[in-house]
């Protein structure tokens, strides 16, 4: 049974140009949510994607956007890179049958912005 | 607004020895909390959740968290740390019914 998948692993990019970061969720999961972890801190929620809609959204600018694809897979874009934007990208799958599921996390897209 | 708060950065334990990794929370109705870890490089794990019943949560690799209303406390323990236990440690709190807002985290160092 394969877990959270997320590619890339690692990506370089400079300022001003654009990303796409993509995760495939744990097999039977149809929700994605996407976290930001910059370097010594917590994970921060960006958004969430359920039936290809974005649901809830964190407090992160309209420079993030989503998608999740028929299959629930999901891709995080993010324009116009900042600095601030170097992070560790989580990807989290779970099942929407409720409430507080558990969500699944991946192993992360590292990205550095220069 | 649903928070958690780790007070420690960091914990060190001796092998063999029990360990506590401390989180309080502050939530408006009924809390939701979960543990993570953090390898290097690495994602998040699951460990284990509270959500309703039982106040001593089993998860896995032998943790427990002991849910206490009246301390709006929720520690991760283990009876006898390993060294392979050594790794961050997030407590996460559901906000929104569907985000997971986490603590700064709490690096745990078990000496062999």
């Amino acid at each position: 049974d394969a877990g959270v998948t997320q590619s890339p692993t690692h990506l370089i990019k400079t300022r001003g140009q654009q990303v796409t970061l993509r995760c495939s969720p744990k097999s039977g999961h149809d929700t994605v949510s996407w976290y930001q972890q910059a370097l010594g801190q917590g994970p921060q929620f960006i958004f969430q994607y359920y039936e290809e809609e974005e649901r809830q959204r964190g407090n992160f600018p309209d420079r993030f956007s989503g998608h999740q694809f028929p299959n629930y897979s999901s891709e995080l874009n993010v324009n116009a890179l900042l600095l601030g934007d170097s992070a560790l990208y989580l990807c989290a799958s779970s099942l929407a049958s409720g409430t507080q599921e558990t969500q699944y996390f991946g192993p992360g897209t590292r990205l550095l912005v220069l | 607004a649903q928070s958690v708060a780790q007070p420690e950065d960091q914990v060190n334990v001796a092998e063999g020895n029990p360990l506590t990794v401390k989180c309080t929370y502050s939530v408006s109705g009924n809390p939701y909390l979960f543990w993570y870890v953090q390898y290097p490089n690495r994602g998040l794990q699951f460990l284990l959740k509270y959500i309703t019943g039982d106040n001593l949560v089993k998860g896995s690799y032998g943790f427990e968290a002991e849910f206490n209303k009246s301390q709006t406390s929720f520690h991760l323990k283990k009876p006898s740390a390993l060294v392979s236990d050594s790794a961050l440690y997030f407590c996460a709190v559901f906000t929104g019914r569907r985000a997971l807002t986490f603590g700064s985290g709490t690096r745990l160092q078990v000496q062999p």
